[in-house]
């Protein structure tokens, strides 16, 4: 299975600073169609996870543009430009290139 | 609007059987595959099962095949996930999940299920 390897496991930030978490997959992520199959999810104290970016940096509807995803091969990262009190939670990636499909253990955010 | 609404949770002895429903609305289960995610207390994510919407193929991961059964009525638009011998290790929340070409876009509330005596 690939391993998806997050961090810092915690990430305790100033309201309005900037945050960025690394996540490493152990092989490269590249599909045979061209695409890179990476997802980042977040999930609020108390709620389901909910999905902010699919391959690598395409923002879902509704996500503020504060969030962003870059990366390539097996080194991604997602980056929140200011930090806001809503952003408190646990954020994972996931890989779907490669089937199983697996998750990074997860950064938890909470404010300073 | 799609709603994944799922149910069924609750305890279960070791050994025992628990069958989650997730109803879907908003879209036909059908067109698209739908996975089972679950996250024991404290922890993080675990893909464990998907299900084709064209022809019903499953598929599982190693910690749940053999035990697991992903299935789907398309009359009901409802997705199931039949558990049998159940240990400590499947206590957890078990996530209803739309899965998209690469991604899972949609997910369910939630349903708990803990395996204890």
């Amino acid at each position: 299975d690939v391993v998806m390897t997050q961090s810092p496991l915690s990430l305790p930030v100033t309201l309005g600073q900037p945050a960025s978490i690394s996540c490493r997959s152990s092989q490269s992520l590249v599909y045979s169609d061209g695409n890179t199959y990476l997802n980042w999810f977040q999930q609020r104290p108390g709620q389901s996870p909910r999905r902010l970016i699919y391959k690598v940096s395409n923002r879902d509807s509704g996500v503020p543009d504060r969030f962003s995803g870059s990366g390539s091969g097996t080194d991604f990262t997602l980056k929140i430009s200011r930090v806001e009190a809503e952003d408190v939670g646990v954020y994972y990636c996931m890989q779907s290139t490669h089937w199983p499909l697996t998750f990074g253990g997860g950064t938890k955010v909470e404010i300073k | 609007e799609v709603q994944l609404v799922e149910s069924g949770g609750g305890l279960v002895q070791p050994g025992g059987s628990l069958r989650l429903s997730c109803a879907a609305s908003g879209f036909t289960l059908s067109s698209y595959e739908m996975s089972w995610v679950r996250q024991a207390p404290g922890k993080g994510l675990e893909y464990i099962s998907t299900v084709s919407g064209s022809d019903g193929r499953a598929s599982y991961t190693g910690s749940v095949r053999g035990r697991f059964t992903i299935s789907r009525d398309i009359s009901k638009n409802t997705l199931y996930l039949q558990m049998n011998n159940v240990g400590a290790e499947d206590t957890a929340v078990y996530y209803c999940v739309r899965k998209v070409p690469g991604s899972f876009d949609y997910w369910g509330q939630g349903a708990l299920v803990t395996v204890s005596s």
